[in-house]
């Protein structure tokens, strides 16, 4: 069974700008998780959407931002882009939502550079 | 605020040594679980722990979650340069999102 998918796999923006990245889960998978990845800070949860609904969501401003639609594939959105946000960008899937043991499964992410 | 402490950050060993990464915390958490993550890749999943004291065992690979559920650890024996990648914990607490800490990133040398 197919995992799951990213798209794009790489994007270069400039300051400003916005861009909005997607994530497609395992066929069935009904959670669909974001992440930020970076050297400095590590993996770091941005929100968790289960059933269309934002359950979670991490500590980044209001210019991230993101939905599920009723298929479970999932956008993330971030607005006047800064050179800090270049990151690697990672979506996880699972079938329950956080709490429920689940295992997440990863895309292979989004590699966004902000010049 | 990055609740988990991993440690060390990098270590390059040659094949056939034995290892052992570190994952602390001041938090109580009710899984912890690990993954590697190759370069161009996600995370993948390697284990879950989930009682204090427990012990899993995956091939070469022993993982140790600590009495208190506060910590664990990870030891390869006989390490192979397929065990090359960045090893993370993440600590989970019912309904909410994990907390990853910044991994440990291993490279093994034929």
């Amino acid at each position: 069974k197919a995992g799951v998918t990213q798209t794009p796999r790489y994007l270069i923006k400039t300051r400003g700008q916005q861009v909005t990245l997607s994530c497609s889960p395992i066929s069935g998978h009904r959670s669909v998780s974001w992440y930020q990845q970076t050297p400095g800070q590590g993996l770091q949860f941005l929100f968790e959407y289960f059933s269309e609904t934002q359950r979670n969501k991490g500590n980044f401003p209001g210019r991230f931002s993101g939905r599920q639609f009723s298929n479970s594939r999932s956008e993330m959105n971030v607005s006047t882009l800064e050179l800090g946000d270049s990151a690697l960008y990672l979506c996880a899937s699972s079938l329950a939502p956080s709490g429920a043991t689940d295992t997440q499964y990863f895309g292979p992410g989004t590699r966004l550079t902000v010049l | 605020t990055q609740l988990l402490e991993q440690s060390p950050q990098f270590l390059s060993i040659q094949e056939g040594e034995n290892l052992t990464v570190y994952c602390n915390s001041s938090s109580v958490f009710s899984s912890l679980q690990w993954y590697r993550q190759e370069p161009g890749e996600g995370p993948v999943l390697l284990v879950t722990v989930v009682t204090g004291g427990e012990v899993k065992k995956l091939k070469r690979l022993t993982f140790q979650f600590g009495d208190a559920r506060k910590d664990s650890s990870l030891h390869i024996t006989a390490a192979q340069p397929g065990d090359t990648g960045l090893y993370l914990c993440a600590g989970e607490n019912s309904g909410y999102a994990l907390n990853f800490g910044k991994g440990t990133s291993l490279l093994v040398t034929p």
